[in-house]
């Protein structure tokens, strides 16, 4: 099955700095990859997902980029705020499977 | 509003008292899944369900069944629980397919003494 493995564990960066969190992925069938974002206490929200046939994608202050040949992909969120701190979970989808492979998450803290 | 519910949202229990967690959607999903989310561990599947009456294991099912017999409901249940069930569980739902959004309910915090 997939596996897909997520780095760093945790982050810490200061207000306006970008964080970058990275995941790697090992089944090269795979075609979609979901990022979430859970607030503490609360429930895995999407925040931007991106398909295998695109490079890149951007939403505001995150992006998402694809590197199929490497079987990596990235989170990137531009000048960060407090209310950016959480867990960050990236996934992986197989095709013939509903089914999300998730990495094990990324606290990232950014402080005032 | 379109949601994902679950209930109880928390609960402490004993040791081999069999307990079942709901789960409900209003969305017309076919897929739903349960996980378990452990410190350092992430969000682990338990079981998913393709459609009514389709179930299948996911990567952590020992101790747990489900049942889908209504397309909006997807029980969790633990027929004994044992400590190293305590964990937080979140029920999801989406569409069938390859790349549509999981919507995730609040989570259920159990707790086996």
């Amino acid at each position: 099955g997939e596996n897909v493995e997520q780095h760093p564990s945790t982050l810490s960066v200061q207000e306006g700095d970008s964080a970058v969190i990275k995941c790697t992925y090992s089944d090269s069938a795979s075609n979609y990859f979901p990022w979430y974002k859970q607030e503490l206490g609360k429930r895995p929200q999407l925040i931007i997902d991106i398909r295998s046939n695109v490079g890149e994608k951007k939403d505001q202050r995150i992006a998402v980029t694809l590197n199929k040949t490497a079987k990596h992909f990235s989170l990137h969120i531009t000048e960060t705020q407090p209310e950016d701190s959480a867990v960050y979970f990236c996934a992986a989808r197989t095709p013939g499977y509903s089914t999300l492979t998730f990495g094990k998450g990324t606290m990232l803290l950014v402080s005032p | 509003e379109a949601q994902v519910t679950q209930n109880p949202r928390y609960l402490i229990t004993v040791t081999g008292k069999k307990l079942t967690v709901t789960c409900s959607q209003n969305m017309n999903h076919e897929y739903m899944s349960w996980y378990r989310q452990d410190p350092g561990l992430g969000l682990r599947q338990i079981y998913y369900s393709m459609n009514v009456e389709v179930t299948d294991k996911g990567d952590v099912p020992e101790g747990y069944k489900v049942s889908r017999k209504e397309k909006r409901n997807f029980p969790l249940i633990l027929e004994s629980p044992s400590p190293n069930q305590t964990s937080l569980y979140f029920c999801a739902s989406s569409l069938k397919g390859q790349v549509y959004e999981q919507y995730f309910g609040p989570g259920t915090r159990l707790t086996v003494t």
